[in-house]
């Protein structure tokens, strides 16, 4: 398997702008999770997806963001309008846990809001 | 609620020579805990993990850890690094019915010759 991809790897976006983050989990995985990583707070979690449907957006830090699962093998998060503050790494993981009890995670998107 | 706790944001060792990184957590309920390594530019990668069973748990690259349910503490050992060990290292913790993992704020290793 692949691992989990993301897409793009880096993305610089004016302030205003729609951006788009996009991820695919590893095949048969049932759970997927959104993380930003920022050198302020860490790794946050902003929400996760069980069978595509989402659990928990505790984390999820505005309305201007929103995250999708339309099926198991894809997902997105969407931040609307963005903002400087929203630069951080933003991660996708996914598990399988009656399997792996761990997440495997993608390699990142690095968002800079200018 | 659960949460973990990194002793160390910051641990400069010379090469060869042994390290220790400190983790505690909070929870009145079992926990399975983990420990992932973040090389520069890149994703989060397991290195071992405590489900149950043996408290010492041994993983990639020669770590391993040790889980003290008395300390509530999982601290990561290797006896001896490398250079290549430079790298952020994250605690995490999860319950075994709520499978999201809660991260602690990672300890910087920086391995010197």
């Amino acid at each position: 398997d692949a691992g989990v991809i993301q897409s793009p790897r880096h993305e610089v976006t004016e302030m205003g702008q729609e951006v788009t983050l996009r991820c695919k989990p590893i095949s048969g995985h049932d759970y997927l999770f959104w993380y930003r990583q920022t050198m302020m707070r860490g790794l946050e979690l902003l929400i996760y997806f069980n069978n595509n449907v989402p659990i928990d957006d505790s984390g999820m830090p505005e309305d201007r963001f929103s995250a999708k699962m339309p099926n198991a093998s894809f997902s997105t998060l969407k931040i609307q309008p963005s903002e400087p503050r929203d630069s951080a790494v933003y991660f996708c993981a996914s598990s399988f846990p009656r399997k792996n009890t761990e997440a495997f995670f993608g390699q990142g998107t690095r968002l800079t809001v200018v | 609620a659960q949460s973990v706790t990194q002793l160390d944001s910051q641990v400069p060792v010379f090469e060869e020579a042994p390290v220790e990184l400190r983790c505690n957590y909070s929870s009145s309920v079992s926990v399975y805990l983990f420990w992932y390594v973040q090389y520069p530019n890149q994703g989060l990668q397991l290195l071992l993990k405590y489900l149950s069973g043996s408290t010492l748990v041994k993983g990639i690259n020669g770590f391993e850890a040790e889980f003290n349910k008395s300390q509530t503490s999982f601290h990561l050992r290797k006896p001896s690094v490398h250079i290549s060990d430079t790298a952020e290292y994250f605690c995490a913790v999860s319950f075994s019915n709520d499978y999201k993992l809660s991260f602690g704020a990672g300890t910087t290793v920086t391995v010197r010759a």
